[in-house]
Formats: C-alpha cells, structure tokens, sequence
C-alpha cells in the first residue's frame, strides 16, 4: 500500500520568511496530493491540493511541487504570519480523495 | 454552507457504556468519513459510506460501528470500549472521489 513521508516533523520560521514541507510518496498510482493544515483543537482544513497532471499550484502566499518522477512533493508558504502556526499534512491517494494516506506531520511555528 | 458538524465536541465514557457519536453536514456530498486521530499523529482512516453504503472498513473492531441513516448523517455507535480508544474521531465528507472537508470532531476519553 501507499507510505508518505514527511519532512521536517518540526518548523520553526521569522515572521515573513518563507517555509518549505516535503512529502514523498511509494505508489507510483497515487495521483491526488492534498495539504491540510491543522489547528489546536480542530480539524484539518484543506488549504490546497493538485493532481499528477500538474506540476505546480499557487494561491496567494501558498504554492505546491509536484514532481512524479522522483515521487516527491512541497508545500511552501511565503512570508509566515504567526497564524500560519499549526500542523501541516501532506497527503497521497491514488483516486481523487477516497482513501487519503497521511504524512506524520509537520508542527510549524512562525515567531513574530 | 461548507461546514462538517460533530457532536458532540468533548466525551467521556466508561469501558462498559453505549455512546454515539453524530456528525451532519448539508453540502449535498454522497461521501462521509470516520477518521482517528491519536495525539501528535496524523488522521486514520476507518470507514467509508459512499451513496449510503459502506465502502471500505479499514480492519475496524466491532466495538466501533457506524450508521449512515441518510446522505447528510453519518453515526459511530460505541460500545465496550477500551481506554487505547481514546482518541480525536473526525467525521469528513466530499462528493465521491472529490476533495475532503473535515469537521472539528469528538474528543473521547474512555475511563
């Protein structure tokens, strides 16, 4: 079945600098990689995702690498604000959300 | 509306009560979703409903047993629980084969 691995367990960022998360997958079948970021005492909330006929995806000051060949990919947020602190997931599946395999996470802590 | 709503927020229960828990949500999604959380790890999967029916259970024991009454309501019924069940469950839900959006959840204690 599908592993992810995640890097690094733990973040710790300047206010405004940028942040970097990367994820790699096994099955070379997964082809929907979805971020979650997740807050003390909430859910994860999906914040961006992309599919294997992509490369790359932005959305403000959130973008991710997707790079299939080496079956790795990056989440990385531009100029940290302190509620960017949370944990962040990478995640693998091999059809569009069904069974979604997680990443142990990363604990990202932007310090103002 | 794009929200997953759990009840309830917070329980306790001893190794020999009968509990539910609910979750509802009203985006019109055909797929819902039991995750398990333990602290500092990320979401397990444990059950899949998708038009109603039960898709996939991931080796889940019988203690644990869900209920999907209709498309927007998902229960987990327990029953004789142990204290290593102690846990976050989150409820998900998504149009099938499509994005998933997670409610806050149930933080259980079992005693």
């Amino acid at each position: 079945g599908e592993n992810v691995e995640q890097h690094p367990s733990t973040l710790s960022v300047q206010e405004g600098d940028s942040a970097v998360i990367k994820c790699t997958y096994s099955d070379s079948a997964s082809n929907y990689f979805p971020w979650y970021k997740q807050e003390l005492g909430k859910g994860p909330q999906l914040i961006i995702d992309i599919r294997s006929n992509v490369g790359e995806k932005k959305d403000q000051r959130i973008a991710v690498t997707l790079n299939k060949t080496a079956k790795h990919f990056s989440l990385h947020i531009t100029e940290t604000q302190p509620e960017d602190s949370a944990v962040y997931f990478c995640a693998a599946s091999p059809l569009y959300g069904n069974k979604l395999v997680f990443g142990a996470g990363t604990i990202l802590r932007v310090k103002s | 509306d794009t929200e997953v709503t759990q009840t309830p927020k917070h329980l306790v229960m001893g190794m020999t009560n009968k509990k539910s828990l609910k979750c509802e949500q009203h985006m019109g999604h055909r797929a819902m979703y039991w995750y398990k959380q333990k602290a500092k790890k990320p979401p397990e999967l444990m059950f899949v409903y998708s038009y109603e029916k039960l898709s996939i259970n991931e080796s889940v024991p019988s203690r644990f047993s869900p209920e999907c009454p209709n498309s927007s309501l998902l229960n987990l019924h327990l029953h004789a629980l142990q204290p290593e069940d102690s846990a976050l469950y989150l409820c998900a839900s998504s149009q099938v084969l499509e994005k998933l959006f997670f409610g806050s959840g149930t933080q259980l204690s079992v005693l």
